[in-house]
């Protein structure tokens, strides 16, 4: 997993509510991203960033806000979830030779 | 955006081969890669080519690029019921950032 924790690892929150999730990495990576999983769709970029307090959007942004306060954390913030927004959350690094590795998932749940 | 595709599904008996195939739409992607995703698990990374590269071989895997027509396939000898899994085909995007677009994932299922 090349050093990748995510957490919660499962969460089940309620429509309107904030969500945040955290992807922690420990080998000092300057890229990061968030990728949500949805069926039919395989994997979309969220948000990605390029260094500390550093980000983008990506493909599917809308709803979404990303923080990056020091280069070992990632966050994913819901500022006020919809059920649209259940999925699977896959943070990622990506090394110099241009690979990305993932973490294990978050599955999000919005009732 | 950029569209990767995949078919959805491949059904193999084990000890045979499996072959994936993915079309991309960014001619200048400089890598492809292939990911496998086991159920309730993360994506690890199976392979990836460069693209001035025409296959790459790494065990019971082959990795064949057709740039011409934006053609990339996965081929698995002698799967076996541990190869069951999805698989995603990746384009890395131009314009910076190592962003990677995904294909929708092929279903490979080995039965014996």
């Amino acid at each position: 997993d090349a050093g990748i924790t995510q957490s919660p690892r499962h969460k089940v929150t309620e429509t309107g509510t904030p969500v945040t999730l955290r992807c922690h990495q420990t080998e000092n990576h300057r890229y990061m991203y968030w990728y949500r999983q949805d069926p039919g769709h395989g994997l979309r970029l969220i948000h990605y960033s390029y260094g500390v307090k550093d980000t983008d959007k990506g493909e599917v942004s809308d709803g979404y806000s990303v923080s990056r306060s020091k280069t070992e954390d990632f966050l994913l913030t819901l500022e006020s979830a919809t059920s649209s927004q259940t999925s699977v959350y896959f943070c990622a690094i990506s090394t110099s030779e241009d690979t990305q590795y993932f973490g294990p998932g978050t599955r999000l749940t919005v009732l | 955006g950029e569209d990767v595709e995949q078919s959805l599904f491949l059904s193999v008996r084990e000890g045979d081969s499996s072959v994936i195939n993915c079309t991309y739409t960014d001619s200048s992607s400089t890598y492809l890669y292939w990911y496998k995703q086991e159920p309730g698990a993360g994506l690890q990374l199976l392979t990836y080519i460069f693209s001035n590269m025409d296959m790459k071989q790494d065990q019971r895997l082959t990795v064949l690029l057709n740039k011409k027509d934006k053609h990339l396939s996965l081929r698995i000898a002698d799967t076996q019921t541990g190869d069951s899994a999805i698989y995603f085909c990746a384009e890395i995007l131009t314009g910076g950032g190592n962003k990677l677009t995904f294909g929708t994932g092929t279903q490979l299922k080995v039965e014996l």
